[in-house]
């Protein structure tokens, strides 16, 4: 079946480095993608997305392109903030099934 | 203002003490969802409901159940709760599965449950 794996963390950093998140998916066909980030206390939102191959999502800072030949969706932001402290999560949807599947989480700290 | 509302936000029972964790949305959602987030784990989803009346099982349903008597609630039902249901559990919502295919997927704040 689809599935989603990230990076393990937790990912320490110290304010204004350059983030990358791995991740990469196994689906068939063309799902969509998703970044989903959780705040501390908070429920998830959404951070970016991109439905189809080659797209560049980007919000906030961050980015991620959607690429098809390595099956990967990898979070990028050029400086971190110590309020971008977080737990990031990959995701992606089939347009037949309407649901997200979800990565394990990759929990970001950020140091002043 | 738009929101996805569960209650209670924490709960501490022990186990074989029936519990229901609500959960209440006020944008005349057609989906919602039950996800448990676990260290390691990530979110899995536990059971899903594409309209009134319309349920399914998730990846993790055993020992839970659901209902969807109203558009705007979608109660999860722990029966016979056990240790092992520890656990932190979202609810979602979505206008549609199309909203879910775009992302647009609404989360409460969780409830953190603990069963002795």
């Amino acid at each position: 079946g689809d599935s989603v794996t990230q990076m393990e963390g937790p990912v320490t950093l110290s304010e204004e480095a350059f983030l990358t998140i791995n991740c990469t998916y196994t689906a068939t066909g063309y799902p969509s993608l998703f970044w989903y980030v959780q705040y501390p206390g908070e429920g998830l939102q959404l951070l970016l997305k991109a439905t189809k191959a080659d797209d560049k999502g980007s919000n906030k800072g961050f980015e991620a392109t959607y690429r098809k030949e390595t099956t990967s969706f990898h979070l990028e932001k050029g400086s971190v903030q110590v309020s971008d402290s977080a737990v990031y999560f990959c995701a992606l949807s089939q347009r037949s099934q309407g649901n997200l599947i979800f990565g394990k989480g990759t929990k970001l700290s950020v140091k002043p | 203002e738009a929101q996805v509302t569960q209650n209670p936000r924490y709960l501490i029972t022990v186990t074989g003490k029936k519990l229901t964790v609500t959960c209440s949305q006020n944008m005349n959602h057609e989906y919602m969802s039950w996800y448990r987030q676990d260290p390691g784990l990530g979110l899995r989803q536990i059971y899903y409901s594409m309209n009134v009346e319309v349920t399914d099982k998730g990846d993790v349903p055993e020992g839970y159940k659901v209902s969807r008597k109203e558009k705007r609630n979608f109660p999860l039902i722990l029966e016979s709760p056990s240790p092992n249901q520890t656990s932190l559990y979202f609810c979602a919502s979505s206008l549609s599965r199309t909203g879910v295919n775009t992302g647009e997927l609404f989360f409460g704040e969780g409830s953190r449950l603990t069963v002795l």
